[in-house]
C-alpha cells in the first residue's frame, strides 16, 4: 500500500521547545517537499529536497531544520526560533520531470503552541 | 509580491449549478499548472496543464491552460454538495526544485 505518511497527526509544542515532524514515503520517489498552510491561506514552501543528503530553503525557511538521510524519510524540526508555529503542516514528494512532475501529498500535521 | 492569484476567493452556489474558478500567474520560467482539492486535510491532485488551449476533462470537472493570458480555469458543471471544498492552483516554477507555488485557494460551497 503506497503512499506517504505523517505523524503525529496533531502535535502541541511548549514555549522553547524543538519538535520534529516526521514524513516518510514508499513511492520511491526523489523529491520531498515541506509546506505550511495557514487560514485562508495557500501552501508555502519551507525547504525541499531532490536527493538524499541535499535540501534547499524554500521561501519561509527560518526556524526550520530539515534532514534527508535516507530517499524515504524528510522529517522536519520546528525549532525554538520559529515564533509563530501555529500552522497545518503538509509534506509532499514526485519523481522530478523536470517540472512537469505531479507532487502528492501526506495527510498533514496539525502543530499547535501550548 | 503573489505570483498566483485566484478568484474568486470564496463561492457559494447550489447544487447543480454551474461554477468556474479562476486562476492567473505571473511568473517567469513557468513549467506547468496544477489544480488541487483540498477537503480539511490533504490536498488531492485534479489536473496538469501544460499546453495552452488542451483542455482536460475528468467527469464534471474539466480545466484549460491560455499562456498567452497566463490563467488558467477550473470548470465544475452540475455541482453536488460533495464538491464543496477549497480548490487550490500552483504554478511550477523551473527554480526551487520545482516546487509548487500556491494560490490562496477558492472556497467553494454548494448548497443542497
Amino acid at each position: 500500500d503506497g503512499g506517504i505518511t505523517q505523524s503525529p497527526k496533531y502535535l502541541f509544542r511548549k514555549e522553547g521547545q524543538n519538535v520534529t515532524l516526521s514524513c516518510e514515503q514508499n513511492l520511491n520517489h526523489d523529491a520531498m517537499y515541506w509546506y505550511r498552510q495557514d487560514p485562508g491561506q495557500g501552501l508555502r514552501l519551507i525547504y525541499y529536497s531532490q536527493i538524499v543528503n541535499d535540501f534547499q530553503k524554500g521561501d519561509i525557511a527560518e526556524g526550520y531544520s530539515v534532514s534527508r538521510e535516507k530517499k524515504e524519510s524528510f522529517p522536519l524540526t520546528v525549532t525554538s526560533a520559529q515564533k509563530n508555529p501555529t500552522a497545518f503542516y503538509l509534506c509532499a514528494s514526485s519523481i522530478p520531470r523536470g517540472g512537469r512532475e505531479t507532487q502528492y501529498f501526506g495527510p498533514g500535521t496539525r502543530l499547535l503552541v501550548l | 509580491e503573489d505570483k498566483v492569484v485566484q478568484s474568486p476567493l470564496s463561492l457559494v452556489v447550489h447544487e447543480g449549478d454551474t461554477v468556474t474558478l479562476n486562476c492567473s500567474y505571473e511568473v517567469t520560467n513557468f513549467r506547468s499548472l496544477l489544480w488541487y482539492k483540498q477537503e480539511k486535510k490533504a490536498p488531492t491532485f485534479l489536473f496538469m496543464l501544460t499546453s495552452s488551449g488542451i483542455e482536460k476533462k475528468s467527469g464534471r470537472l474539466s480545466s484549460i491552460l491560455d499562456k498567452k493570458e497566463l490563467s488558467s480555469i477550473l470548470n465544475i458543471t452540475a455541482t453536488q454538495t460533495g464538491d464543496s471544498a477549497i480548490y487550490l492552483c500552483a504554478v511550477v516554477l523551473g527554480d526551487s526544485g520545482y516546487a509548487l507555488n500556491f494560490g490562496k485557494g477558492t472556497s467553494l460551497l454548494v448548497t443542497p
